[in-house]
């Protein structure tokens, strides 16, 4: 299993901006998945892309994935102030079982 | 609501108590997890299981003592433990290797140790 690095560690927005995270891991995955949690509650899974993707969007949320820099990005747009929130990765490491591990997220906040 | 249910959402223990949190799930999910959320810290993974054998120990304290009865069913039982124990524990579960490895979490039990 690897860890992903997100970055920055917190963000803070008004309400209808862009809002850009960005995570980096260090070897060779399947997958990379995207995690958002509401202060003192569980992760809700947000969306995945897998290795050959470049792109994939759920609504207001657009990924990307470079897996030849090793990095993903995820951009919420027109964001909301119910969007403030911490976010994190999960990289799938290839081949063996998936334990997936984090790191300590990017914390968003949207002003409203 | 995700369909992984954890009891109690808050506890508050002495340190030389004896306490259990609970993890349910009813997803037909083959693989339970449990981490540790301290405050700055990255999420930490405690213990992995699956088809109900533990596959991961992640260097946990042995005051924390995990069991999985069965597929549905996740414990974490606790005893002498210490102040920096308090933290958000979280428990997830997944399908397993024929999953592409979505967790799917409970809402935490927030433990804090006296």
């Amino acid at each position: 299993s690897q860890q992903g690095e997100e970055d920055p560690q917190a963000l803070s927005i008004q309400e209808g901006e862009n809002a850009t995270m960005n995570c980096s891991y260090k070897t060779s995955i399947n997958n990379l998945q995207w995690y958002r949690q509401n202060s003192g509650r569980g992760l809700v899974h947000l969306i995945l892309i897998r290795s050959n993707e470049r792109e994939k969007h759920s609504g207001r949320l657009r990924v990307t994935l470079d897996t030849s820099k090793k990095s993903s990005s995820l951009l919420i747009t027109a964001s909301r102030a119910a969007d403030t929130a911490s976010y994190f990765c999960a990289p799938s490491t290839s081949g063996g079982s998936y334990i997936p591990t984090f790191g300590r997220g990017t914390s968003l906040i949207v002003h409203p | 609501e995700t369909g992984v249910t954890q009891t109690p959402r808050h506890l508050v223990m002495g340190m030389t108590n004896k306490k259990s949190l609970k993890c349910e799930q009813h997803l037909g999910h083959n693989a339970m997890y449990w981490y540790k959320q301290s405050a700055k810290k990255p999420l930490e993974l405690m213990f992995v299981y699956s088809l109900e054998e533990r596959v991961e120990n992640n260097s946990v304290p042995s005051r924390f003592s995990p069991e999985c009865p069965n597929s549905s069913h996740l414990f974490l039982h606790l005893h002498t433990l210490q102040p920096e124990d308090s933290a958000l524990y979280l428990c997830a579960s997944s399908p397993g290797s024929s999953g592409t490895g979505e967790l799917f979490f409970g809402e935490g039990s927030r433990l804090t140790v006296l």
